[in-house]
């Protein structure tokens, strides 16, 4: 079945700086990566995602790289602020099969 | 509009009893997943259900646990025999269709702790 890695586990960066979680997938057939944002005490919240026919996808500050043939994924995140800090889960999906979630990164940004 | 929410937020209860987890997802959403979240990790799913069908069990770690939905809205996860490595955070979401692929809004979660 399909497995996700999601790296690094934490990270901290500067406010105004950027910030870059990277994930790899195992299943080619995989076609569907969202990215959730958790806050402390609420449940995931999706901030963006890509299909696997395009390879870039892009909202305001957030943006997400999709490279099908090394099988990894990538969300950035430019002019970091104090309210980005929070865990963010990548997911991979085919067609018919559950969401299968990254470790997850907790990401601080410093003031 | 009220977003998925989940009831008890908090519960703790002692080895052996059993507990029931209640999920309301967002009216008109015809797909509700169940997941665990143990301290630090990421999102482990548990079941799905496309109305008030099980397609997807495959996650329940055993059969200690079950679940069931009615009238194709509220879901309820029930672990019996509790044990303490069944103490975590239980998600649950709902999406407009169901069949993978499809923005899921997630409920706050239920915190389990068992002593």
């Amino acid at each position: 079945g399909e497995n996700v890695e999601q790296h690094p586990s934490t990270l901290s960066v500067q406010e105004g700086d950027s910030a870059v979680i990277k994930c790899t997938y195992s299943d080619s057939a995989s076609n569907y990566f969202p990215w959730y944002k958790q806050e402390l005490g609420k449940g995931p919240q999706l901030i963006i995602d890509i299909r696997s026919n395009v390879g870039e996808k892009k909202d305001q500050r957030i943006a997400v790289t999709l490279n099908k043939t090394a099988k990894h994924f990538s969300l950035h995140i430019t002019e970091t602020q104090p309210e980005d800090s929070a865990v963010y889960f990548c997911a991979a999906s085919k067609w018919r099969q559950n969401f299968v979630f990254g470790p997850g990164t907790r990401l601080s940004v410093l003031p | 509009g009220a977003g998925v929410s989940q009831s008890p937020s908090n519960k703790v209860t002692e080895k052996g009893k059993d507990v029931e987890l209640r999920c309301d997802p967002i009216s008109g959403h015809t797909a509700l997943y169940w997941y665990r979240q143990s301290l630090g990790q990421g999102l482990e799913f548990l079941i799905y259900f496309q109305g008030n069908s099980a397609p997807d069990k495959s996650g329940l770690p055993s059969d200690r646990f079950s679940a069931e939905r009615t009238g194709g809205s509220v879901s309820t996860l029930t672990i019996q025999r509790t044990q303490q490595e069944d103490s975590a955070v239980y998600l649950c979401a709902s999406s407009l269709v169901g069949g993978s692929q499809e923005t899921q809004y997630f409920g706050p979660g239920t915190r389990l702790l068992v002593l």
